[in-house]
């Protein structure tokens, strides 16, 4: 069975902080998808970033950047220079290769950053 | 842009009655999905479907059925409403995975559901 575990579940920081949020996932498969997800207060959630099990290189979009290690199984994700707008719920989740495209989601971090 | 819109952003209901919850997407998507969402549980798979009248049990699918007649909409049915069931409704959907191609899930703005 697949499992994600999100163990901080409230951050705050101060505005300009870096914040990473750490995922730890579990699967017996080889080939599977990572995938991080923003829930702003407005309720939608919104997808970030996809990463499959063979590629290990770590992405940066903007101020977002994510470090995926299958050593130790963990798919971080990193806000540099935080914003009020980055307040938010974040997901990780995990999908098997042949599960339907069902999700597995840690249970959220939710990001406070104080102006 | 992929578009999930869910009927109703608020919804008040009484124990015992029947629920509908109407989940719309435009993309023509195969596959489509109800969660709820609940403080500290993280979101939880309740039915899944990849195909018009076809359904799969996710992992809390006790006192939930769903409907998909059309391929554009998915329908979630509390059959008789528990004060148990007041949450955050999500509905996503996705294309079906491809060849060593997995496909993200968009959700609609949720339903939050209250039973009194």
């Amino acid at each position: 069975a697949q499992k994600v575990t999100q163990a901080q579940t409230e951050i705050s920081v101060v505005e300009k902080e870096d914040v990473t949020l750490d995922c730890v996932y579990e699967t017996r498969d080889t080939t599977y998808y990572l995938f991080w997800y923003k829930q702003p207060p407005s309720g939608e959630l919104v997808f970030l970033i996809r990463r499959n099990s063979f590629d290990e290189q770590n992405e940066i979009s903007g101020r977002y950047s994510w470090n995926f290690q299958k050593s130790t199984s963990s798919f971080n994700f990193t806000i540099t220079a935080s914003q009020v707008v980055d307040s938010a719920v974040y997901f990780c989740a995990l999908s098997e290769a042949y599960g339907n495209n069902r999700l597995a989601f840690g249970k959220g971090n939710q990001v406070v950053v104080i102006p | 842009d992929v578009k999930v819109t869910q009927s109703s952003r608020y919804l008040v209901k009484r124990t015992g009655e029947k629920v509908f919850l109407e989940c719309v997407q435009d993309m023509d998507h195969e596959n489509m999905f109800w969660y709820r969402q609940d403080p500290g549980l993280g979101l939880r798979l309740i039915y899944f479907s990849y195909d018009v009248k076809m359904k799969e049990k996710g992992d809390i699918p006790e006192g939930y059925s769903v409907s998909r007649e059309k391929k554009e909409r998915f329908s979630l049915i509390l059959e008789s409403a528990s004060t148990n069931q007041t949450s955050m409704y999500l509905c996503a959907s996705s294309r079906f995975p491809g060849l060593a191609v997995y496909n993200e899930q968009f959700f609609g703005p949720g339903t939050r559901l209250t039973v009194l």
